[in-house]
């Protein structure tokens, strides 16, 4: 079955580091892979996505991704994190349904705390 | 940009009752979805929806949850009678194509059964 796993539940980083979210998922086939970001109160928003092609994925506000078939791996990077990135972070692998639609996988989420 | 709209934001009920959210997708999008997210829990996938009928559904989605597009705008969850295990954040999404297209979620509604 596919699934998704986010190793860290809490990491906390000061302002102005770099940060690294880790993604490792279990899919049979070529795996199409997102990000999304949940604010406080908020709905989940798209950060980047992988579908094809090259393997390092921009996404917005800064964030990047590498997928990594040999380590089944999608994590998430960003080179200098801001305050207002603070916020719950979501992986997914979409899975092609019976019907020929797309479902997401998500993991559990990462809760990105920022220091001042 | 375009984007998802749900309604309420917020509702609470009494256990038994009936709720209906809404949701009205992205307009060129015909695939439409619910998802749920339980506090503190991961959000999980409970139907995909096109062309008027449900495409998969989850486990979770038993006889007590019905999806409706009544006309060209809205989608809708109905829980008949609400449990107490339903109160989490329910999400509404909708893509413009089948298969490998990326998915646009909505804020949410949070649903509290008492």
């Amino acid at each position: 079955a596919q699934s998704v796993t986010q190793p860290d539940i809490h990491i906390t980083v000061s302002e102005g580091a770099s940060l690294e979210l880790r993604c490792n998922y279990s899919y049979g086939a070529t795996p199409y892979l997102f990000w999304y970001v949940q604010s406080p109160g908020q709905g989940l928003q798209l950060l980047l996505k992988y579908f094809s092609g090259d393997t390092l994925v921009q996404g917005i506000k800064g964030f990047e991704a590498e997928f990594k078939r040999s380590q089944s791996s999608f994590n998430l990077r960003k080179p200098s994190v801001h305050w207002s990135d603070a916020a719950e972070y979501f992986c997914a692998v979409g899975t092609l349904g019976q019907g020929g639609s797309e479902k997401l996988v998500f993991g559990k989420g990462t809760k990105l705390t920022v220091n001042p | 940009e375009p984007e998802v709209t749900q309604t309420p934001s917020h509702q609470v009920t009494q256990m038994g009752q009936e709720v209906i959210l809404r949701c009205v997708p992205i307009s060129n999008h015909l695939y439409f979805y619910w998802y749920r997210q339980i506090l503190g829990q991961k959000v999980e996938f409970l139907v995909s929806f096109y062309n008027n009928e449900i495409s998969e559904k989850s486990e979770i989605f038993d006889d007590q949850f019905s999806v409706e597009r009544p006309d060209g705008s809205n989608f809708t969850l109905k829980i008949r009678s609400t449990k107490l295990e339903d109160s989490a954040m329910y999400f509404c999404a909708s893509s413009e194509d089948e298969g490998r297209a990326t998915q646009y979620f909505g804020p949410g509604t949070r649903l509290l059964v008492l």
